[in-house]
């Protein structure tokens, strides 16, 4: 168990519509990255968080949008979902926000679109 | 510039045989050089990591290679077990940067026959 949490572990959702996938990093870790994997792309980096602010950007959809609130949870927010946007989506938390520290992966969500 | 390119796709060895996975870069910034680690249903976890100084770092059965010349590295398991049997992700970064943001390769699915 990495400590890294992520909610819900499965989602089923029809094209158009919007979800949430939330994550609640370890314990003491003020970094947040969200990353896709898909078959056909293997694992792209979206979007990182550090301490509250928007740290680096990937290739992230601007249908995606991703926030890190006081807490240091993180929410990403897909909307107008298309068929495309079936993945597996994983956050993975580190103590800074820099490569000196670890990134540690949850055991993700499954977006299924249909 | 940002691609990490990964070879085979996927690969089967006996049991006590030699894995070896291949990764070659574009982007001569990347100076950091993980590999992770994927089982089915769970995050990926980091297992070893080489930064271009050394040309080899080996923990336990595990060896990295690396080639800066060539801009390549490479995954070397000993004495492959089935419990190795997993997808294995060649990653790069650039070391002490204001980001941890991976580049992964596409991953290599690992299969170890008893």
């Amino acid at each position: 168990d990495s400590g890294v949490t992520q909610t819900p572990k499965h989602l089923i959702t029809a094209t158009g519509q919007r979800v949430t996938l939330r994550c609640s990093p370890r314990s003491g870790d003020l970094s947040v990255y969200w990353y896709q994997q898909s078959l056909d792309q293997g694992l792209q980096f979206l979007i990182q968080y550090y301490n509250g602010e928007e740290r680096a950007k990937g290739n992230i959809l601007e249908r995606f949008s991703a926030q890190q609130f006081p807490d240091l949870h993180s929410e990403l927010n897909l909307s107008s979902l298309e068929l495309g946007d079936s993945a597996l989506y994983f956050c993975a938390s580190s103590v800074g926000g820099g490569s000196l520290t670890e990134a540690f992966f949850g055991q993700g969500t499954r977006l299924t679109v249909v | 510039q940002q691609q990490v390119k990964q070879s085979p796709q996927s690969l089967i060895v006996q049991k006590g045989g030699i894995s070896i996975i291949n990764c070659a870069y574009e982007n001569t910034a990347f100076d950091y050089f993980p590999w992770y680690q994927q089982f089915p249903g769970k995050g990926p976890a980091l297992l070893i990591a080489i930064r271009p100084d050394v040309s080899e770092k080996k923990e336990g059965r595990f060896t990295i290679s690396f080639n800066k010349s060539a801009k390549q590295f490479s995954l070397h398991i000993m004495d492959s077990q089935p419990g190795d049997s997993a997808t294995y992700f060649c990653a790069a970064s650039k070391y002490g940067g204001a980001t941890n943001k991976l580049i992964f390769g596409t991953g290599t699915l690992l299969a170890v026959q008893p």
